[in-house]
């Protein structure tokens, strides 16, 4: 079964400041790879997703995440936050076989300062 | 292009009550996701549904809750007898394909804004 683990679920950074929010993840099988943001009171945005191809993902707002197998990571990081970059991030993971069942981890809230 | 669209937003219903969640998925797709999320929790996989079949309902708990996607109209998730524990945000997402059991599909999921249940 996949699992995903989001280490820190709260995490505060200033403004212009490096982002990175941690992901490592649990298949038995080759996993397809997901970020998704959740603004308050809204549904899931994707940012980026890995299914295999290039190991560095970029995506939406800057953001970009790596896939590293000998870590079983995928963690996102973005150069400069941004004030509009607050919000939860999930990270998700599914097999690359079979139905798309997604499972996400719990979370990671993102709080940016001036 | 709209995208996948809930409604109601917010639902309140008193316990005993039933609830009834719909979900339009964008033009175009034909496999549609239920996933629920708790307070401070992340999301948890609840039903995948096809036109007109439902293909895996491993999430979805055994009594009280049923779910459908007719040939024609929204999927619908069905609470009966809702109880204070089922408060949540309910989503839904949808994609083109969603892959079968050989062999998957690299779609995205695209979710709705959800249905907050409250129950009193």
């Amino acid at each position: 079964a996949q699992s995903v683990t989001q280490l820190g679920s709260h995490v505060s950074v200033s403004e212009g400041a490096l982002v990175l929010l941690r992901c490592n993840y649990s298949s038995s099988v080759p996993p397809y790879l997901f970020w998704y943001v959740q603004y308050p009171n809204q549904g899931l945005q994707l940012l980026l997703k890995y299914t295999s191809a290039a190991t560095l993902v970029k995506g939406i707002n800057g953001f970009e995440a790596e896939f590293k197998k000998s870590e079983t990571s995928f963690h996102l990081t973005k150069p400069s936050a941004h004030m509009s970059d607050a919000a939860e991030y999930f990270c998700a993971v599914r097999t690359n076989t079979g139905f798309q069942k997604l499972v996400f981890g719990t979370g990671t809230r993102l709080l940016v300062s001036p | 292009n709209a995208g996948v669209m809930q409604n109601p937003r917010h639902l309140v219903r008193r316990r005993g009550q039933e609830a009834r969640l719909r979900c339009s998925p964008m033009k175009g797709h034909s496999h549609v996701y239920w996933y629920r999320q708790l307070p401070e929790e992340g999301l948890k996989f609840m039903v995948y549904l096809q036109k007109e079949n439902i293909i895996d309902e491993s999430g979805m708990p055994k009594e009280r809750f049923s779910a459908e996607f007719p040939k024609e109209g929204p999927s619908i998730l069905r609470i009966q007898q809702v109880v204070r524990g089922d408060s949540a945000a309910y989503f839904c997402a949808s994609s083109p394909s969603g892959g079968t059991s050989g062999a998957a599909s690299t779609d995205t999921q695209y979710f709705g804004p959800g249905t907050r249940l409250t129950v009193l």
